[in-house]
């Protein structure tokens, strides 16, 4: 069974610097040649598309986020890592990640605030 | 960057009748990498259509996908109660990837 989890802060304040992790289990993400992607989506509004890793460590990002995120993998950890620094209250929104699509994590709501 | 534009931005119809979702691209796309998600509220998206046309695994025959270059469609022959909610599109063949701003299906 394919499970994914997102963890990292519910509430960061503004200009901070959000890591979230994504732990992937029941699937190893050297084999994995979709990759990863992070998405998001603030309260009430459409999915946002943010970044994605392949097995091959190609990556591929927002071009309005690029400057802000950075995508990383530790393959030994079964986990994906989404750094977006510089965090403002217009980026409060669920973070989801997604095993190519097919398989989702929950998502973790992110809230920014002072 | 490829925008998709999805319409119309709420669809209302009735339990039993066709539902007909449009997703039309900047610029053309490949078949191959077009999907489209169902999205019901507190619930992360799921995988209906990839590849434009063919059904993710467990997904009910009366979603099917069509299109081709910048025009796609994503079909409910008949909608069930627990089809009205969120349908989104997004292209993953060319970077950045893109969603489109979604479709809710709405009960008339």
């Amino acid at each position: 069974q394919v499970t994914l989890k997102e963890s990292g802060p519910v509430l960061v304040k503004p200009t901070e610097t959000l890591t979230l992790t994504c732990t992937v289990s029941g699937f190893s993400l050297s084999n994995a040649r979709m990759g990863v992607s992070w998405i998001r989506q603030p309260p009430g509004k459409a999915l946002e598309w943010l970044a994605h890793i392949f097995s091959n460590d190609e990556k591929s990002y927002s071009t309005s986020l690029k400057s802000r995120l950075t995508i990383s993998k530790d393959t030994s950890k079964s986990q994906v890592v989404l750094t977006m620094t510089n965090m403002d209250p217009v980026d409060t929104a669920t973070y989801y990640c997604t095993l190519g699509g097919y398989y989702w994590g929950q998502g973790t709501l992110v809230t920014v605030s002072s | 960057e490829i925008v998709l534009t999805q319409s119309p931005g709420t669809l209302s119809l009735s339990p039993g009748e066709r539902a007909t979702l449009s997703c039309r691209a900047s610029q053309s796309v490949s078949s191959t990498y077009l999907a489209w998600y169902q999205q019901k509220p507190g619930q992360a998206p799921r995988l209906l259509i990839y590849g434009a046309s063919t059904r993710a695994t467990g997904i009910p025959d009366r979603f099917s996908g069509s299109g081709s270059g910048t025009d796609f469609t994503l079909t409910i022959s008949r909608l069930e109660p627990e089809d009205f909610t969120v349908y989104y599109c997004q292209q993953y063949g060319r970077s950045p990837w893109t969603f489109g701003q979604g479709t809710k299906v709405e009960i008339k």
